[in-house]
């Protein structure tokens, strides 16, 4: 059984720009979330996808859009990139709902300059 | 106030002590609470959860949880230098909803 990988590791990009996350979730896990982590801080959730639907988004502008697909891999992906998007992205999958069980993949580290 | 809060820490402890963190919540519509470990530099590694007053044992670690207080711990028992991480904990509305986490307890187990 394969664990939740993301890709990539680390990503630089400069204000304004655009930036495509990617995430495969754990086999069987049809539910993924992202979450944004700043330095210092807990995780903060973007949103959820089941079964390609979004199920929830938390405080996050537009600009912060999301994708699951078939195989119910994810995309994250983030418009206009501001300084202060600067964090490690990470992207947590679970088993068909309910389960209580969400598991992280290794993230995403975002540098906006 | 933080729907979620922990004591940043740096909690030291040394090898072998009980390790004892804790976590308030504010929403007491809040159902199910979760540890997750994290080392500097990757992402969490979830250790239990918990969803009913009273205590839960897995190996060295115990959750505790007081709905009426509000209020839940973990304990590590035998603390091992490799338990220095830092503690997130989470409190989540529903099953597989979205995670509300602290801002995490920094421990540190000292030979």
């Amino acid at each position: 059984e394969t664990g939740v990988t993301q890709s990539p590791t680390h990503l630089i990009k400069t204000r304004g720009q655009q930036v495509t996350l990617r995430c495969s979730s754990q086999s069987g896990h049809n539910t993924v979330s992202w979450y944004q982590q700043a330095l210092g801080q807990g995780p903060q959730f973007i949103f959820q996808y089941y079964r390609e639907e979004e199920n929830g988004r938390g405080n996050f502008p537009p600009r912060f859009s999301g994708l699951q697909f078939p195989n119910y891999s994810s995309e994250l992906n983030v418009n206009a990139l501001e300084l202060d998007d600067s964090a490690l992205y990470l992207c947590a999958s679970s088993e068909t709902q309910p389960s209580y069980e969400q598991y992280f993949g290794p993230g995403t580290r975002l540098t906006v300059t | 106030q933080k729907e979620v809060e922990q004591n940043s820490g740096p909690l030291s402890v040394p090898e072998g002590a009980i390790a004892s963190l804790n976590c308030t919540y504010s929403d007491r519509g809040s159902q199910s609470f979760f540890w997750y470990r994290q080392y500097s530099g990757k992402s969490p590694e979830l250790i239990m959860f918990i969803y009913s007053n009273g205590d839960k044992e897995d190996g060295r670690f115990t959750a505790q949880l007081n709905k009426a207080s509000q209020y839940v711990s973990l304990l590590i028992r035998d603390s091992q230098p490799s338990d220095s991480a830092t503690y997130l904990c989470a409190s989540s509305y529903n099953q597989g909803g979205k995670l509300i986490f602290g801002q995490g307890t920094e421990l540190s187990v000292k030979p």
